[in-house]
């Protein structure tokens, strides 16, 4: 079955850098692939899709990419704030004709001033 | 409402007793997901509605779980008999459409129900 394994040690980064967080698969490459961040107490909010015909998504200052061949994900925060402080979540569409979602468990982000 | 909105927020209960959670999707969304959130975990699958479909039930953990959507709109998720490991936060999302060649909707969701089964 499909595995998702991202880093569960929280990543530290000063304001201003890139951050970038890692999304790996195990086994059938999906479709497509979703990131959503979540905040402490509320739900995941959806951040971007990214194709499996597509290298490269970008919105604003965030930039995913979709290495089929790796069996990865990386997203991107450039020019990081405080308020990007979150967990984000990488999730994989499960073959089935409709939009099932499995999930990885998410790396949490701190962006210190 | 805007979003998707759930009920309660907080649930503190007794082992052994029955709960139910509840979900408002967002207006005109026909896809309706339930998945629970242990404390650092992923979400785990649960449940999924589509339109007037039979639901797709593969992720319940147990005969004890179940769900329903009245009029293709608000769903009830009910834990009958609670164990303490029930104990997480359930979470709702909605999308717009589901299904071949349209699969590729992000997902809605509400802030979920924290319960605590003591």
């Amino acid at each position: 079955s499909q595995k998702i394994e991202q880093n569960s040690e929280a990543l530290n980064i000063q304001e201003g850098k890139t951050a970038t967080l890692t999304c790996n698969y195990t086994n059938y490459s999906p479709a497509y692939l979703q990131w959503y961040r979540q905040d402490p107490g509320r739900g995941p909010v959806f951040l971007l899709l990214i194709r499996e015909n597509e290298k490269e998504k970008r919105k604003e200052r965030l930039k995913v990419t979709f290495d089929t061949t790796l069996k990865q994900s990386l997203f991107h925060i450039t020019a990081s704030q405080p308020a990007d402080s979150a967990t984000y979540l990488c999730a994989l569409d499960e073959p089935g004709g409709y939009n099932k979602l499995i999930f990885g468990a998410g790396t949490r982000l701190a962006v210190h001033p | 409402g805007a979003g998707v909105s759930q009920s309660p927020s907080n649930k503190v209960t007794e082992k052994g007793k029955d709960v139910e959670l509840r979900c408002d999707p967002i207006s005109g969304h026909t896809a309706l997901y339930w998945y629970r959130q242990s404390l650092g975990q992923g979400l785990e699958f649960l449940i999924y509605f589509q339109g007037n479909s039979a639901p797709d039930k593969s992720g319940l953990p147990s005969d004890r779980f179940s769900a329903e959507r009245t009029g293709g709109s608000v769903s009830t998720l009910t834990i009958q008999r609670t164990q303490q490991e029930d104990s997480a936060v359930y979470l709702c999302a909605s999308s717009p459409l589901s299904g071949t060649g349209g699969s590729n909707q992000p997902q809605h969701f509400g802030d979920g129900t924290r319960l605590s089964i003591l």
